[in-house]
């Protein structure tokens, strides 16, 4: 079955340091990406996406991501961390069209000063 | 201003009792979903719909029951049929049902929890 890994259920960072969230997806058939933030008791809303348009895609609040072929990843980053990113972050991949998104079990950052 | 309504924010039920969470968007969108979500587990989809008077299962829709007689209103029923019920239960819709690279939009999210 097709599926979404994130590496790292919990990610503590430095206010000021780099941010790297890690995202796998299984198959070689590139799909559609996505990541999502969540803060406490909300729904989640959209960072950024890949639609094969390019590579490098640029999201809100300074977030970015690469998708990468061969190593089937969409790793989340963004130079400096701010107290405000602490939340669950989620990737999620959509292979198929009329399907819904299939999303990885979510990444917790945690932001100290 | 365009968005989705989750109803209610809170919600505890009895064990064996029903319960229904609303959904309703005002975005126009054709597609509309409900997934689950539990500590640790990501969110599941329990039930996705395409367009109007038709859904589809997703991976945990036993326990489970939904509508969709209006595009804007997606009501998704929790059974006394569903064993672990207790949970955060968010609402998405987005443009092009038929399509796969359209992002999803959420609500706010309902968590039930089970007395």
């Amino acid at each position: 079955a097709q599926s979404v890994t994130q590496l790292g259920s919990h990610v503590s960072v430095s206010e000021g340091a780099l941010v790297l969230l890690r995202c796998n997806y299984s198959s070689s058939v590139p799909p559609y990406l996505f990541w999502y933030v969540q803060y406490p008791n909300q729904g989640l809303q959209l960072l950024l996406k890949y639609t094969s348009a390019a590579t490098l895609v640029k999201g809100i609040n300074g977030f970015e991501a690469e998708f990468k072929k061969s190593e089937t990843s969409f790793h989340l980053t963004k130079p400096s961390a701010h107290m405000s990113d602490a939340a669950e972050y989620f990737c999620a991949v959509s292979w198929a069209a009329g399907t819904a998104l299939i999303f990885g079990k979510g990444t917790t950052l945690s932001v100290s000063s | 201003d365009g968005g989705i309504t989750q109803s209610p924010k809170y919600l505890f039920r009895k064990e064996g009792q029903n319960v229904t969470l609303s959904c309703e968007q005002n975005l126009n969108h054709d597609a509309m979903y409900w997934y689950r979500q539990d500590p640790g587990q990501g969110l599941r989809l329990i039930y996705y719909s395409q367009i109007v008077n038709d859904f589809q299962k997703g991976d945990i829709a036993e326990g489970y029951s939904v509508s969709r007689e209006k595009k804007e209103s997606f009501p998704l029923t929790v059974t006394s049929a569903q064993k672990n019920p207790t949970a955060f239960y968010l609402c998405a819709s987005s443009a092009g049902g038929g399509t796969h690279h359209r992002e999803l939009f959420f609500g706010e999210g309902s968590r039930l929890t089970v007395l």
